[in-house]
């Protein structure tokens, strides 16, 4: 998982505040994926982005949940009005393509506590 | 929902045990990929698998490709304390949107 920056690591919100997470894909890697990881379970898939694009967002809930790459800067998921079940560590992971035949690289997650 | 079922969930050994944990699916994938996740960490690519019968060894680690591309093994030889942790497999359907789907995982503990 070298390469891939997310921050902040740790993040505390209250309910009703909004969360954003930061992601730094590998150097050279136009591909950025979002995860989602409750406690004692498996990854489970958010979204999908290209620079500028959303390629495949099946995994994001409807409401509240957005996510961008920009041009320029990192991804950004946000999460309005966070309520205490968004409680969960939240992984980026980048690729260098979309195709299937590349590996994925993941950060080192950042887990976000809402009170 | 998941797409992936990894067994064993949990596992308990010695310290110099060999371990097995596979994944099966119904659907077909075309790029398995397993990852180990240590407490508070992001997951680790281990091994990537991309044919069909591949065949492929990381130090004491070693996984293969299903032939009928449903599924895929992973192998520990001679375990040792750093291997604790959750394994996770994940894989490409060759189908549909590009994403990589993710098994439930399997825990590993090891007694020393």
């Amino acid at each position: 998982n070298a390469g891939v920056m997310q921050n902040p690591r740790h993040l505390v919100r209250r309910r009703g505040q909004e969360a954003r997470l930061r992601c730094s894909p590998m150097k050279g890697h136009s591909h950025v994926y979002w995860y989602r990881q409750l406690p004692e379970e498996g990854l489970k898939f958010m979204v999908y982005l290209q620079k500028e694009n959303i390629i495949d967002e099946s995994g994001m809930p409807k409401e509240r949940f957005s996510a961008e790459f920009p041009k320029e800067g990192p991804s950004i998921l946000r999460i309005q009005q966070v309520v205490r079940g968004d409680s969960a560590a939240y992984f980026c992971a980048s690729s260098p393509t979309g195709s299937s035949g590349n590996t994925i690289y993941f950060g080192e997650g950042s887990w976000l506590t809402v009170v | 929902g998941q797409q992936l079922n990894q067994s064993p969930q949990s596992m308990f050994i010695q310290e110099g045990e060999d371990v097995s944990m596979n994944c099966t699916s119904s659907s077909i994938f075309n790029t398995w990929l397993w990852y180990k996740q240590d407490p508070g960490e992001g997951p680790v690519l281990l091994i990537a698998l991309y044919k069909a019968g591949e065949l492929t060894s990381n130090g004491r680690l070693t996984a293969q490709f299903g032939i009928t591309r449903k599924d895929s093994f992973l192998n520990i030889s001679a375990s040792i304390p750093s291997d604790v942790g959750i394994y996770f497999c994940a894989g490409f359907i060759i189908q549909g949107a590009q994403k990589l789907v993710f098994g439930q995982g399997t825990r590993l503990t090891i007694n020393p």
